[in-house]
C-alpha cells in the first residue's frame, strides 16, 4: 500500500497565484487532515474531514479551501497565494474505531511551498 | 486553551548518553499522549503512545498527570535517533495539538 500520497513535493508560486495540493490515501481512513509546519512552530491544523462530504476548519483556515468528494481524496486549495503561506504542508489520515478517531495519524511526505 | 510546550528546540547528546525530551501540556479532559518522530528525509510517524506502555526503539515515556508532563526517555542514545520529535496530546473526538518539536542530535 502507498499510504498517504501528496503532490507536488515542491512548488514555487507568485503572489496572487492559486494552486491545489493533492492528497490521496488508500487505507480507507475516514479522517483526513491538512497541517502546515512553520519553522519552530510545530504543526498547525488547517482543515480536517471526518468523512466524504464533511469538512471543517482547523486552527488556521484563512486563505485555504478543501473538499472531500471521496474517502480517498482531500485536496487543499490555495487561493490568491501570499508570502505568509510559505510553509511545508502535510496531509494525514487516521482510522476510526468504536470511539471514533483512534488517534494514530499517518502522514504524507509533505509539500514544500514557497510564495514569492 | 490547549497548549503543549517542548522547552528545548535543540538537544545535543553524545552517543551512549541518556536522553530526555521534555513535554508539558495544558489540556482539558484526560488526553491520551503521543510522541511522533520525523527522521531525515522521512515522513512523520508515530513513535509511541502512553496507553500502550511499551518501549519503542528503546524509548519510553511516562505520563505524569500531576505535573501534566509526558517526557520521552532513552537510557543510551544512538546516532540513528537523531530526528525531530513532537509531543501530541489527543482527546478522542477532537483533534491533535502538536508541540513545537525538539530536534535531537546524537553526536558520535
Amino acid at each position: 500500500n502507498a499510504g498517504v500520497t501528496q503532490t507536488p513535493k515542491f512548488r514555487i508560486l507568485k503572489i496572487g497565484q492559486s494552486m491545489t495540493l493533492q492528497c490521496t490515501q488508500d487505507m480507507n481512513h475516514n479522517y483526513m487532515y491538512w497541517y502546515r509546519q512553520d519553522p519552530g512552530m510545530g504543526l498547525k491544523l488547517i482543515y480536517y474531514s471526518v468523512g466524504a462530504g464533511i469538512t471543517d476548519k482547523g486552527e488556521v483556515p484563512n486563505g485555504y479551501n478543501v473538499s472531500r468528494s471521496t474517502t480517498e481524496d482531500f485536496p487543499l486549495r490555495l487561493e490568491l497565494a501570499a508570502p505568509s503561506q510559505t510553509s511545508v504542508y502535510f496531509c494525514a489520515s487516521s482510522r476510526t474505531s468504536g470511539r471514533g478517531n483512534t488517534g494514530e495519524l499517518f502522514f504524507g511526505e509533505g509539500s514544500r511551498l514557497t510564495v514569492l | 486553551a490547549q497548549r503543549v510546550t517542548q522547552p528545548e528546540k535543540l538537544l545535543s547528546v553524545f552517543k551512549g548518553a541518556p536522553v530526555e525530551l521534555k513535554c508539558n501540556y495544558s489540556y482539558s479532559g484526560s488526553p491520551e499522549l503521543f510522541w511522533y518522530v520525523q527522521y531525515s528525509r522521512q515522513r512523520l510517524q508515530l513513535l509511541l503512545r502512553h496507553i500502550s506502555r511499551e518501549s519503542i526503539k528503546g524509548f519510553t515515556a511516562d505520563l505524569n498527570k500531576g505535573e501534566t508532563s509526558f517526557h520521552l526517555k532513552k537510557p543510551f542514545a544512538q546516532e540513528e535517533d537523531s530526528a525531530m520529535y513532537y509531543c501530541a496530546p489527543f482527546n478522542y473526538g477532537q483533534n491533535f495539538v502538536f508541540g513545537p518539536g525538539t530536534r535531537l542530535s546524537v553526536l558520535p
